[in-house]
């Protein structure tokens, strides 16, 4: 069964340093989102890409995220200068394939820990 | 926009105990509902979903949800839990037709006691 991998696994950085997590979504999907999870608390979206374009993004995701496309293959999600705040598990997802139901199909997400 | 509550953060449960946990939402127009399941230490996986039709939907590992529009209620049930079924439990909502982002719940969390 087709499935969204996402690498690293866990990371540990440094407050302010430059992260980029990856993701591959499932190939015939279309729409790409990143949400997260900070310890405890709900899921939340951060982001949404269509078309080579951010479709949607909430609050949390400021100029400090940036996502990218860049080889038709992986989706990447960059936080330019990490802060304490930003320790999470970072989950990408992928939806639609000629039709979206809305239904995401997760990866198994990406641990974030900024120390 | 539309907006997801679980009225339930923390059930306790023998195995063999019936389950019901609530999820109302909030949307003015048609949505599409889905429960989402997240086992200790892994991803979340999508349990069961209502596009259209029948309002009671039946899930993975005996898992159902019946939506009920007049009340905005995608409540989640299973008629005997197992030790296994201990996990993070989240309602979602997305508006019906093309591409809207999925909005979560603040999830419940379900411990069942052998």
């Amino acid at each position: 069964e087709p499935e969204v991998t996402q690498t690293p696994s866990h990371q540990v950085t440094q407050m302010g340093q430059e992260v980029i997590l990856r993701c591959v979504p499932i190939s015939n999907h279309l729409y790409f989102y990143w949400y997260r999870q900070i310890l405890g608390q709900k899921v939340e979206f951060l982001v949404s890409f269509y078309n080579n374009e951010i479709s949607e993004k909430s609050e949390i995701f400021d100029d400090q995220f940036s996502v990218e496309r860049p080889d038709g293959s992986n989706f990447t999600l960059k936080i330019r200068s990490t802060k304490l705040e930003d320790s999470a598990m970072y989950f990408c997802a992928s939806s639609g394939g000629q039709i979206t139901t809305g239904e995401l199909f997760f990866g198994e997400g990406s641990r974030l820990t900024v120390l | 926009a539309q907006s997801v509550s679980q009225h339930n953060h923390h059930v306790i449960l023998s195995e063999a105990a019936s389950l019901e946990l609530g999820c109302n939402y909030s949307y003015g127009g048609t949505v599409n509902l889905f429960w989402y399941v997240q086992y200790p230490g892994q991803h979340l996986q999508l349990l069961l979903k209502y596009f259209s039709g029948d309002p009671l939907v039946k899930g993975i590992k005996g898992f159902e949800a019946e939506f009920i529009k007049s009340k905005f209620s995608f409540n989640l049930r299973k008629p005997s839990v197992q030790w296994s079924d201990t996990a993070e439990y989240f309602c979602a909502v997305t508006p019906s037709g093309g591409y809207q982002k999925v909005t979560f719940g603040t999830g419940t969390k379900l411990q069942v006691i052998p």
